[in-house]
């Protein structure tokens, strides 16, 4: 089974809208962490959120935020008010901790265009 | 921005050369991973490193092979390079701390071109 599930391979958002990316997730694991990155045409990986299992609150920063829903396994992210520089991949990501230490695991990505 | 090399940035090989990447670190942390990038496929774990010495397979791991002599250092190798190999590589750190401090950090990846 697939650790981490993206079922949108393409997003499109008018700008200055609000936009959800889609991402369910799989563990049996009590302790783990959920985090999302964008990758944009020039290729980096940047770290945009991080929200832990255990974390009561859904995580935020600045115009991202994490809707984290325990039972439904899923963490969605939102981002408020698109700008033409949100245009990119965004892949979601799970953290378990096996007996070697973090294991990392990604989804397929859901890409995303901002329209003017 | 985490300190995370990766070399060559670009590299276009022959089928059956052997090819290595380095990924070198400046942040002390113990954990190291290659991904590797295909579309369609996301990231996927070709090996990781939990410690000097210490690696483990990922789930995409034949035709690779890994070291860590140094903590700063993670080498991937491509034994005799094939076509299904051409992707991008990107490298990774994590410190293992707890919390937000597990963050996976990336290298800006490395172009191969087998052909």
């Amino acid at each position: 089974a697939q650790k981490i599930t993206q079922t949108q391979p393409g997003m499109f958002v008018q700008e200055k809208e609000a936009v959800t990316l889609d991402c369910t997730y799989d563990t049996s694991d009590p302790s783990y962490g959920l985090f999302w990155y964008k990758q944009p045409s020039s290729g980096e990986m940047i770290f945009l959120i991080y929200q832990g299992s255990y974390d009561q609150q859904n995580a935020t920063e600045g115009r991202y935020s994490l809707n984290f829903q325990k039972a439904r396994k899923s963490a969605n992210l939102v981002i408020s008010a698109s700008q033409l520089g949100d245009s990119a991949m965004y892949f979601c990501a799970m953290r378990e901790l096996s007996n070697t230490g973090n294991q990392f695991y990604f989804g397929t990505g859901t890409s995303l265009t901002v329209i003017p | 921005d985490a300190g995370i090399t990766q070399s060559p940035r670009h590299k276009v090989t022959e089928t059956g050369t052997p090819v290595t990447l380095r990924c070198h670190q400046t942040e002390n942390h113990r954990y190291m991973y290659w991904y590797r990038q295909d579309p369609g496929h996301g990231l996927r774990l070709i090996h990781y490193s939990y410690g000097v010495k210490d690696t483990d397979k990922g789930e995409v791991s034949d035709g690779y092979s890994v070291s860590r002599s140094k903590t700063e250092d993670f080498l991937l190798t491509l034994e005799s390079a094939t076509s299904s190999q051409t992707s991008v590589y990107f490298c990774a750190i994590s410190e293992g701390a707890s919390g937000v401090g597990n963050t996976i950090y990336f290298g800006e990846g490395s172009w191969l071109t087998v052909v």
